[in-house]
């Protein structure tokens, strides 16, 4: 692995179903981030965890729920799928304290609810 | 509220010079990037700005106003593969991106 992985690249999903989104990333860094990104709007964030153990609640956390048991992966997943979370899914991380903090994303997941 | 905004789209021709603004109103101010984004991609770094200035990065360069709350992001010989969307976004004080829509800047010959 090298950088950032997500997984499934994309899904069609029923509304109603649960479904768990897969966020890998190699390089060490500690803090992680979930964003929605939809046609018109900027990347919208929907939790981070600043390091493994902690998660906190971004702009749009509801239907969402996170969690980081260790610091390479970092899980999303949606209880009861509604069609409002049709949306493109990128996955991000940075390496917190360390100069310009810049976040490396992964090459996302397209999701639809039908 | 927070606030970024940016054009919605331009377009410029091969070789030229472009510059895509943005400007900010937001709670605190930790920092200032640029992203770029290719169709169907992730979202890819370019660069950051926190003190005022110019910041030349080969053929781009960003400049910071923070007085003014203005940024804007310099795109020089412009090549196809340019082509892209434009994510400016800030840095606020709690140490969270805010983003703005991006600026879908469209590349002709």
């Amino acid at each position: 692995i090298a950088g950032i992985t997500q997984a499934p690249t994309s899904q069609i999903l029923a509304a109603g179903r649960r479904m768990t989104l897969r966020c890998t990333q190699d390089m060490r860094h500690n803090a992680m981030y979930w964003y929605r990104q939809d046609l018109g709007l900027g990347l919208r964030l929907i939790h981070y965890s600043n390091t493994a153990g902690t998660t906190g609640k971004g702009e749009v956390p509801d239907g969402y729920s996170v969690s980081r048991a260790n610091t390479d992966d970092f899980p999303l997943t949606l209880a009861s799928a509604v069609p409002s979370q049709t949306s493109v899914y990128f996955c991000a991380s940075s390496d917190e304290g360390r100069g310009v903090n810049e976040q490396f994303f992964g090459p996302g997941t397209r999701l639809t609810v039908l | 509220g927070q606030n970024i905004d940016q054009p919605t789209e331009m377009t410029a021709t091969e070789g030229a010079i472009v510059q895509i603004n943005c400007t900010y109103q937001t709670s605190g101010f930790n920092g200032l990037f640029w992203y770029q984004q290719h169709a169907g991609e992730a979202p890819t770094f370019l660069s950051y700005n926190v003190l005022d200035g110019l910041e030349e990065k080969g053929r781009f360069s960003s400049f910071l106003s923070r007085s003014k709350g203005y940024s804007y992001l310099l795109l020089k010989e412009l090549q196809m593969k340019d082509s892209a969307s434009y994510l400016c976004a800030v840095m606020d004080s709690n140490y969270q991106l805010i983003w703005g829509a991006g600026t879908k800047l469209i590349i002709k010959p």
